[in-house]
């Protein structure tokens, strides 16, 4: 079945400084992967939809010179957290699309903490 | 309003019973369906499609009523391993839309 591979899985960070996040289609091409943040009892809110070759298209709210999203690749596209304050501390899982009857494959999440 | 809005629980049921969720939605063109199951501090995985015309897996069934806007979860003899967030999603045009997930505990 197909797998996306997200990395790290866990990282704790400084207040103020950038963290690199990896979400790898492994066994098939996407050329649209998503970005949700999860915070604690809430449900997956998208934060932006990743396009290989162009700019990612943000959800409103979501400040994109704070999040930046490189999809270089049909399978891999990052999301860099610049600046990072204990309030961007949350959950974020990627998800890459394989078509409208398979819904979504998830990468397994990052838990980032800023402290 | 929003897309999807599910009721967040928790439910809490002993083990061997049935258990119900709903879901509904808002957009009438929505196209597809699926429920999906997280655990704490795990990513979603996908647990079923919702058909048209109602579908079974083992002990799940999952049913789709259009005129209502509502998907159904439904878990038979509920086993201990169960316990989850139930995440019912729903596809329009483009986009993927969760709902805030159901809460479930089994217990012994």
């Amino acid at each position: 079945g197909a797998v996306v591979s997200q990395h790290p899985s866990r990282v704790i960070c400084k207040s103020g400084t950038s963290v690199k996040i990896e979400c790898r289609s492994l066994d098939f091409q996407a050329t649209t992967m998503f970005w949700y943040r999860q915070f604690p009892k809430q449900s997956l809110m998208l934060m932006a939809t990743s396009n290989e070759g162009s700019k990612a298209t943000y959800e409103q709210g979501v400040e994109k010179d704070k999040f930046l999203i490189n999809h270089a690749s049909l399978t891999l596209s990052t999301l860099t957290v610049t600046s990072a304050h204990p309030e961007d501390s949350s959950f974020y899982i990627c998800s890459a699309k394989r078509g409208q009857i398979y819904g979504y494959t998830f990468g397994s999440g990052t838990r980032l903490t800023v402290v | 309003r929003k897309e999807v809005e599910q009721d967040p629980g928790p439910f809490n049921v002993p083990e061997g019973a049935t258990v119900a969720f709903n879901c509904t939605y808002s957009n009438s063109a929505s196209q597809s369906f699926f429920w999906y199951r997280q655990d704490c501090r795990k990513e979603p995985k996908l647990l079923m499609s919702v058909y048209s015309s109602g579908n079974e897996d083992g002990r799940f069934t999952a049913q789709l009523n259009r005129a209502s806007q509502y998907i159904s979860l439904l878990i038979r003899d509920s086993k201990l391993s169960d316990s989850a967030t139930y995440l019912c999603v729903v596809n329009t045009g483009n986009q993927f839309y969760f709902g805030t997930g159901t809460s479930l505990t089994v217990i012994p």
